[in-house]
């Protein structure tokens, strides 16, 4: 079993949905970054969080750190948003970083 | 744009050879990672730089070895490449531990 497990793998919507994908993991953490992987290859830092919630435009990320789980919302889903989105966590006492396998969106117009 | 500066872009090798990737962070960032993103493996963590000392270590072969300059720029050496060694590597900056990181174009790495 993963240390990091995200759900879906893949994920297909409506323009204007609403989107959730989630993330569960394993190891004490001090952070848990939500990544943005678009088709050509460029990574972007979504958030980084340790507790609580945290909202940048139409994209809201919220942690439960007793329950080991995250979750990243899309509001209003648009086209562009498709992309691989990839939770990884900074593991407590080692600084390494553990990442999931990714969800892959597609936004349909 | 990042801040965060990789080159080269594309490099095209052979296997048994030796590569050098490198890395410079974005102005006043300390922290330097590098890592491994591979079609069958995903993202894969393979070292971290705090001011020019090593600070984690994650899955990096020993064939593969990094440092940090006293300018903060990074290299990633990588030698006696196989082909399961093609991969795109990306280089990451932060101002410190568990700070959000910025992450360079990445390096497309080609083993033939």
């Amino acid at each position: 079993k993963n240390e990091v497990e995200q759900s879906p793998q893949n994920l297909t919507a409506q323009e204007g949905e609403f989107i959730t994908i989630n993330c569960s993991y394993s190891v004490g953490i001090s952070a848990l970054h939500w990544l943005q992987q678009h088709p050509g290859g460029g990574i972007v830092s979504l958030f980084m969080l340790s507790s609580g919630k945290k909202k940048h435009g139409r994209l809201i990320a919220t942690i439960n750190i007793q329950e080991k789980h995250s979750s990243l919302h899309i509001t209003a889903s648009h086209p562009r948003d498709s992309a691989v989105y990839i939770c990884a966590v900074s593991a407590s006492g080692t600084y390494k970083y553990i990442f999931g396998t990714g969800t892959r969106l597609k936004v349909l117009a | 744009d990042s801040g965060v500066t990789q080159t080269p872009k594309h490099l095209i090798t052979a296997t048994g050879q030796r590569v050098t990737l490198r890395c410079s962070p974005r102005s006043g960032d300390l922290s330097v990672y590098w890592y491994q993103q591979s079609l069958d493996q995903g993202l894969q963590f393979l070292i971290q730089y705090y001011n020019g000392e090593e600070r984690a270590k994650g899955n990096i072969l020993e064939r593969f070895s990094a440092q940090q300059f006293p300018d903060l720029h990074s290299e990633l050496n990588l030698s006696s490449l196989e082909l399961g060694d093609s991969a795109l590597y990306f280089c990451a900056s932060s101002s410190g531990q568990s700070r959000e990181q910025y992450f360079g174009p990445g390096t497309r790495l080609t083993v033939t």
